[in-house]
């Protein structure tokens, strides 16, 4: 056990719906990370949140947006869903060094969205 | 894209061998980690290894860093079914002021009862 939930588990939505995914993260950690993972495929990084404010993004579009609360609670956000955004996504927390890069992360169970 | 790449990406093994992966990755490391994953579940931390660092033992596990290569290794010993998944390797990076991991593809190890 991590410490990291997810919910829901499961989603399905359908082309050009919006969604919205949950974490909660491990005490203490004040950085939350969220991954995309497609079928048969590693992790591609989202975007990160560190204190509250969007702190690195990957290769992604607009339209994943993401929040994180005081509470180190975060939410992902994926609006107008193509089919493309079916996988399994993952958020994970971790302590952000003040001197750059990571420690350990940890990832939580991951909720799989399946888009019609 | 994808930073790591991983070798093999399928491994089958008899339970009580050893089973090495290997990983590589394109650009200067803060750290290196290793991760498991089951059947598409969430991801399980396996070792983290700094970039200052050229051997780390956990158990089962030994992970080695060669920076110069760029790469590293996992090698799990004695191994058992239950084993079997989906090994990750998973980069930090060294410009990163962010906690961003670049994964491989992953090895998928299949132990043999």
């Amino acid at each position: 056990e991590t410490g990291v939930t997810q919910s829901p588990t499961h989603l399905i939505k359908t082309r050009g719906q919006q969604v919205t995914l949950r974490c909660s993260s491990q005490s203490g950690h004040n950085t939350v990370s969220w991954y995309q993972q497609a079928l048969g495929q590693g992790p591609q990084f989202i975007f990160q949140y560190y204190r509250e404010e969007e702190n690195g993004r990957g290769n992604f579009p607009p339209r994943f947006s993401g929040l994180q609360f005081p509470n180190y609670s975060s939410e992902l956000n994926v609006n107008a869903l193509e089919l493309d955004d079916s996988a399994l996504y993952l958020c994970a927390s971790s302590s952000l060094w003040t001197s750059g890069g990571t420690d350990t992360q940890y990832f939580g169970p991951g909720t799989r969205l399946t888009v019609l | 894209s994808q930073q790591g790449e991983e070798d093999p990406q399928a491994l089958s093994i008899q339970e009580g061998e050893n089973a090495t992966m290997n990983c590589s990755y394109k650009t200067s490391i803060n750290n290196l980690q290793w991760y498991r994953q089951n059947s598409g579940r969430g991801l399980v931390h396996l070792i983290l290894i700094r970039s200052n660092e050229r051997e780390k033992h956990s158990g089962r596990l030994r992970v080695t860093l060669d920076t110069s290569k760029k790469s590293s290794s996992l090698l799990i010993t004695a191994s058992r079914a239950a084993d079997t998944a989906s090994y990750f390797c998973a980069a930090n990076h060294g410009s990163s002021n962010t906690g961003k991991l670049i994964f491989g593809q992953g090895t998928t190890l299949q132990v043999k009862p």
